[in-house]
């Protein structure tokens, strides 16, 4: 079945540590996203990308960087810049381009939550 | 700039019964898409349904419909004939027609409580 894969599903960080959240898609979907989820915030774009070896920063990419060296994979490195990393990471992909107008819906994988030791 | 609000932060409704949300939203842009998603304790993000701002015709999935209100910019989503299972957190959100990153705009969600 084609779909997005995330791991770990738990992650604890140490004080001053880097940390990668995984992302892996099998749709053959170009565009991939990366959010967070914080209570009663809804969920806030970090980084997202378009193509394989571009990416462009979302509303909250600081303390945070990705990498796109293939289709399928999209990480996450949570840096020890981020202070406050305590969150639900989602992960998402969708078809992009011209082509791929209407709009085509985003489908997300089953999350990451990441915890503070 | 775009905001997404969505005003009822709990809902309760009692099984088989309707319960509405509501979710306003802030643009300059004319044409754009709406959505709602539904997100259960597993945290999976499940689309329910869409809009797209240039139809009139309010769009329709099973026993999900919404009430899409362009001029007052309102977007509401009916559950009717409400089951156990629709008890989760429903976010709406707003994309740009044709934009350049396909961002979605999340509100703040709706958690639903679905009473037997």
């Amino acid at each position: 079945d084609g779909g997005i894969t995330q791991s770990p599903k738990y992650l604890f960080r140490k004080e001053g540590q880097n940390v990668t959240l995984s992302c892996e898609q099998n749709l053959n979907h170009d565009a991939m996203y990366w959010y967070r989820q914080d209570p009663g915030q809804g969920l806030r774009l970090i980084y997202y990308s378009q193509i394989v070896n571009d990416f462009q920063k979302g509303d909250i990419a600081e303390g945070y960087s990705v990498s796109r060296e293939k289709k399928e994979s999209f990480p996450l490195t949570v840096t020890s810049a981020q202070k406050n990393p305590t969150a639900f990471y989602l992960c998402a992909s969708s078809i992009w381009g011209r082509s791929a107008l209407p709009h085509q819906p985003q489908h997300f994988g089953d999350g990451t939550r990441l915890s503070i030791l | 700039a775009q905001t997404v609000t969505q005003s009822q932060p709990e809902m309760s409704v009692q099984e088989a019964e309707t319960v509405t949300l509501s979710c306003t939203y802030d643009t300059s842009e004319s044409d754009y898409y709406l959505f709602w998603y539904k997100q259960p304790p597993s945290r999976q993000m499940i689309l329910v349904i869409r809009q797209e701002a240039y139809k009139q015709q309010n769009a329709t999935e099973n026993r999900f419909s919404v009430n899409f209100q362009k001029a007052a910019k309102s977007f509401s989503l009916k559950i009717s004939d409400s089951q156990l299972g629709d008890a989760a957190m429903y976010f709406c959100a707003y994309t740009i027609y044709g934009g350049a990153t396909n961002k979605l705009i999340f509100g703040t969600g709706t958690l639903l409580a679905v009473q037997p």
